[in-house]
């Protein structure tokens, strides 16, 4: 079975400051991850996908994520936050194949002037 | 290219009344995917569809929710009666088919129908 967790409903950081978004997972085969943000009002939209190629992954907006099998974790970042990425955050793992995508709860991101 | 159409953006009916959305997926697409996503939380599959044939329906609250997708394309997702616990933001969601060789498990989604529930 997959599984996501993702640690905080809730993110506050400062305009110009690092994001980081927590994803830890749990599959019995090698996991497809992905993050897709869901603006207000709208439907998901993928930012990034790991597919087992290279572990640092990167997406639009200036996000990336790292795969790291050791912790079972594909963590969100992004160096520099902008007001516009206030937003929601869902990872997710699929299997090969694309059977059945799992999501997380999700986290909100708050960017503070 | 065009996305995925969902309609109708919102809809505000009485418990117990009938309700139904509907979904065009993109074209060429074999996979549609019905998810629910409560306030707060992340969608969670209601039914998979690949082609005309729903795979996948373990989720879906048979006794009031039903689905079709005639031939293999547009599908609608009906709830009669619809109860209180029903209000959400209703997901379609269509990918290449599962099972390909180049299948990741992207999903493209709609923009969603929130239903509220009085």
């Amino acid at each position: 079975a997959q599984s996501v967790t993702q640690l905080g409903s809730h993110v506050s950081v400062s305009e110009g400051a690092l994001v980081l978004l927590r994803c830890n997972y749990s599959s019995s085969v090698p996991p497809y991850l992905f993050w897709y943000v869901q603006y207000p009002n709208q439907g998901l939209q993928l930012l990034l996908k790991y597919t087992s190629a290279a572990t640092l992954v990167k997406g639009i907006n200036g996000f990336e994520a790292e795969f790291k099998k050791s912790e079972t974790s594909f963590h969100l970042t992004k160096p520099s936050a902008h007001m516009s990425d206030a937003a929601e955050y869902f990872c997710a793992v699929s299997r090969l194949g694309g059977f059945k995508t799992i999501f997380g709860a999700g986290t909100r991101l708050f960017v503070k002037a | 290219e065009a996305g995925v159409v969902q309609s109708p953006r919102y809809k505000i009916i009485e418990k117990k009344q009938p309700v139904a959305f509907w979904c065009n997926p993109i074209s060429g697409h074999n996979t549609l995917y019905w998810y629910r996503q409560n306030l707060g939380q992340g969608p969670e599959l209601l039914i998979r569809y690949e082609n005309e044939e729903a795979v996948d329906d373990s989720q879906l609250p048979k006794d009031r929710f039903s689905a079709e997708r005639l031939k293999g394309v547009d599908s609608t997702l009906k709830i009669q009666p619809a109860e209180l616990g029903d209000s959400a933001v209703y997901l379609c969601a269509s990918s290449e088919a599962s099972g390909g060789p180049t299948n990741t498990g992207e999903l493209f989604f709609g923009e969603g129908s929130r239903l509220t529930v009085l």
